[in-house]
């Protein structure tokens, strides 16, 4: 089992609507979790991270954390153009293992103007 | 530095040569990653280093990939014999190392290696 899973998509959305985005994930033990935004032809940028179980909002933004089920979410709420990118979700392993943060292969989003 | 800094931007080289991409990573963070990204995926985890200390290596896909970081602030990933399936961008992130924000990890601009 690969160790972060998400579905590469495309996924279209129209403008003003709500994006969701899934990732699931192999190592109970991981600790924090992280959604960076990449743009073509650019570097990952950091969304946001959350290492609680719950809601983290930021903005557009909320990031869904669940330990339990071993899935975290971003969801992007009234959805831009400029929201087209793709976004990878990452992880950090076991504190008691080592630093590595291992990427998802990324959800391409397209919005719909 | 502001970012993490990245050379060279653009790399060609014929089927056999070495090559050597440099990365100057954040002033002060302590940890430094080498990933590699194909086309249309994820970063794929090299190497990754606290300070000088190369921390897990498990992701240099064969034994003609090698990185250091000698004194724990520049690293460079060296690549032997290359082949043209070495052809990728290669990134390299830092991050402070401190906490769970700390662990945030900010790219530079990554080096294309094309290899002919």
């Amino acid at each position: 089992q690969k160790e972060v899973e998400q579905n590469s998509g495309p996924l279209s959305v129209p403008e003003g609507a709500i994006a969701s985005l899934n990732c699931t994930y192999s190592d109970r033990g991981s600790q924090s979790f992280f959604w960076y935004r990449q743009y073509s032809g650019k570097s990952p940028e950091l969304i946001m991270f959350i290492y609680s179980n719950g809601d983290k909002e930021d903005g557009r933004f909320t990031a869904q954390l669940n330990k339990a089920s071993q899935y975290v979410s971003l969801l992007i709420r009234d959805s831009q153009p400029s929201d087209s990118a793709t976004y990878l979700c990452a992880i950090l392993g076991p504190m008691n293992r080592d630093d590595k943060i291992i990427f998802g292969k990324g959800t391409r989003l397209h919005i719909l103007p | 530095g502001a970012g993490v800094s990245q050379s060279p931007r653009y790399k060609v080289t014929k089927r056999g040569q070495d090559v050597a991409l440099r990365c100057d990573p954040i002033s002060g963070h302590v940890s430094l990653y080498w990933y590699r990204q194909a086309l249309g995926q994820g970063p794929e985890f090299l190497t990754y280093f606290n300070y000088e200390a190369q921390q897990d290596k498990s992701g240099l896909p064969n034994d003609r990939f090698s990185a250091e970081r000698p004194e724990g602030s520049i690293s460079t990933l060296t690549i032997q014999r290359t082949e043209q399936r070495d052809s990728a961008m290669y990134r390299c992130a830092s991050s402070d190392g401190q906490g769970a924000s700390g662990n945030t990890i900010y790219f530079g601009e990554g080096s294309w290696l094309t290899v002919v």
